[in-house]
């Protein structure tokens, strides 16, 4: 079984802060990196797929960076809001599991007003 | 909306009782998984479909049973063979029937159904 690691577990910030967390992974016949954002109580909402390495993906005030040879990815929030309180999970395809997600335990942002 | 309808959203079963969850979609979606979600875990994959009238075991089918009678349902049954079965269940889907195998296919998620078995 392949691992994808997440750090922070948790982190608090404060309106307005930048922040950014880790999502490590399986380098070994690396495939896709998902990003999904998931609010208490909502359902988890896509935020990036990515395919390869180095590549840089943005969505409003979100951004994300890949790493495939040393396997990791970082995920960037600029100017966070209490709105982008939520869980970020990871999950990677490698060839090691039949190409299926292996997913992290996920990072859980609370931003404070 | 399109998305993703699970329910219900909460369920109490005794033990030695089969119990049957709905994930209906409206996305013309090919794809469909369930997942289920412990502490100190992350999501594991039950089964998936990728047409109608065919599915696949995921990393832990044991216990568990599907159906994919009609492109919008995909429901699950966790049966009594299951031993663990108090559990948050996750339904999603995704475009094109490949999408478990490709290098993109995100997926589109319900809100989740928490089991408790007493």
């Amino acid at each position: 079984i392949l691992n994808v690691e997440q750090s922070p577990q948790s982190l608090h910030v404060q309106e307005g802060d930048s922040t950014n967390f880790t999502c490590s992974f399986p380098s070994s016949n690396f495939y896709a990196l998902h990003w999904y954002r998931w609010e208490t109580a909502k359902s988890p909402e896509a935020l990036f797929v990515m395919t390869l390495n180095g590549d840089e993906k943005k969505k409003g005030r979100i951004s994300a960076t890949l790493n495939t040879k040393e396997g990791y990815s970082y995920l960037y929030i600029k100017g966070s809001q209490p709105e982008d309180s939520a869980t970020y999970l990871c999950a990677s395809k490698n060839a090691g599991n039949n190409r299926k997600l292996i997913w992290g335990l996920g990072t859980s942002l609370a931003v404070n007003p | 909306d399109g998305g993703i309808t699970q329910s219900p959203k909460y369920l109490f079963r005794k033990e030695g009782q089969n119990v049957t969850l709905s994930c209906e979609q409206n996305l013309n979606h090919d794809a469909m998984y369930w997942y289920r979600q412990d502490p100190g875990q992350g999501l594991r994959l039950i089964y998936y479909s990728q047409i109608v009238n065919d599915f696949q075991k995921g990393d832990i089918a044991e216990g568990y049973s599907v159906s994919r009678e009609k492109k919008e349902s995909f429901p699950l049954t966790v049966t009594s063979a299951q031993k663990n079965p108090t559990a948050f269940y996750l339904c999603a889907s995704s475009p094109n029937p490949r999408d478990i195998f490709a290098n993109t296919g995100e997926l589109f998620f319900g809100e989740g159904s928490r089991l408790t078995v007493l």
